[in-house]
């Protein structure tokens, strides 16, 4: 069955470094989203992709926050500087219809 | 600000009983999704409603939706210890997605 996949599984950093998160969605999928869970709390939408632009995107993805999708396949999501308070577990996701969303394992941000 | 409220946010239930999730929220939507999250784990779709009325069921849950009282509910019927897990709704509205606080569902043997 196809899934979502995405890497690394976990990613420690610097304060002030950049990350790229990666993720490779379903291949007939034209739906991609990304959200953050601050571990034991709500879920968060940062950013949905659809037709190679950024569909919507949250407040709290500003600036520092980026979205590509480099080769067709890939997916990723780019922090400028990373802060503290970016350490999270970041989920990949893509849809099929616009609705039904497929969700990645996660990375495990943790920025130091 | 848009407010998505779960209730309750703890559930501890016995195996065979019957349980209801509630979700409210605060703007004018007709699509709500449920997820469930096991520990550690990533999300899984669950039920996607699209209008007002949408009735879904899978097993020993059941989805609805009342647009009107901007409320869902998910109900869970003889529960059993393989549903133990955290339960998010989540509203779209115009493609933003908001996630409730989700709820822990606990079922004991």
């Amino acid at each position: 069955e196809p899934e979502v996949t995405q890497t690394p599984s976990h990613q420690v950093t610097q304060m002030g470094q950049e990350v790229i998160l990666r993720c490779v969605p379903i291949s007939n999928h034209l739906y991609f989203y990304w959200y953050r869970q601050i571990l034991g709390q709500k879920v968060e939408f940062l950013v949905s992709f659809y037709n190679n632009e950024i569909s919507e995107k949250s407040e709290i993805f500003d600036d520092q926050f980026s979205v590509e999708r480099p080769d067709g396949s890939n997916f990723t999501l780019k922090i400028r500087s990373t802060k503290l308070e970016d350490s999270a577990m970041y989920f990949c996701a893509s849809s099929g219809d616009g609705h039904t969303q497929y969700f990645g394992p996660g990375t495990r941000l943790t920025v130091l | 600000e848009l407010k998505v409220e779960q209730n309750p946010l703890f559930l501890s239930m016995q195996e065979g009983k019957n349980y209801t999730i509630y979700c409210n929220y605060s703007t004018t939507s007709d699509r709500l999704y449920w997820y469930r999250q096991d520990p550690g784990k990533s999300l899984e779709s669950l039920f996607v409603l699209l209008s007002n009325g949408a009735v879904k069921q899978e097993g020993r849950l059941m989805a609805s939706l009342d647009t009107k009282a901007r409320l869902s509910t998910l109900h869970i019927t003889a529960a059993v210890h393989d549903l133990s897990a955290t339960y998010f709704c989540a509203v779209d509205t115009d493609g933003q997605f908001y996630f409730g606080t989700g709820t822990s569902l606990t079922v004991i043997p």
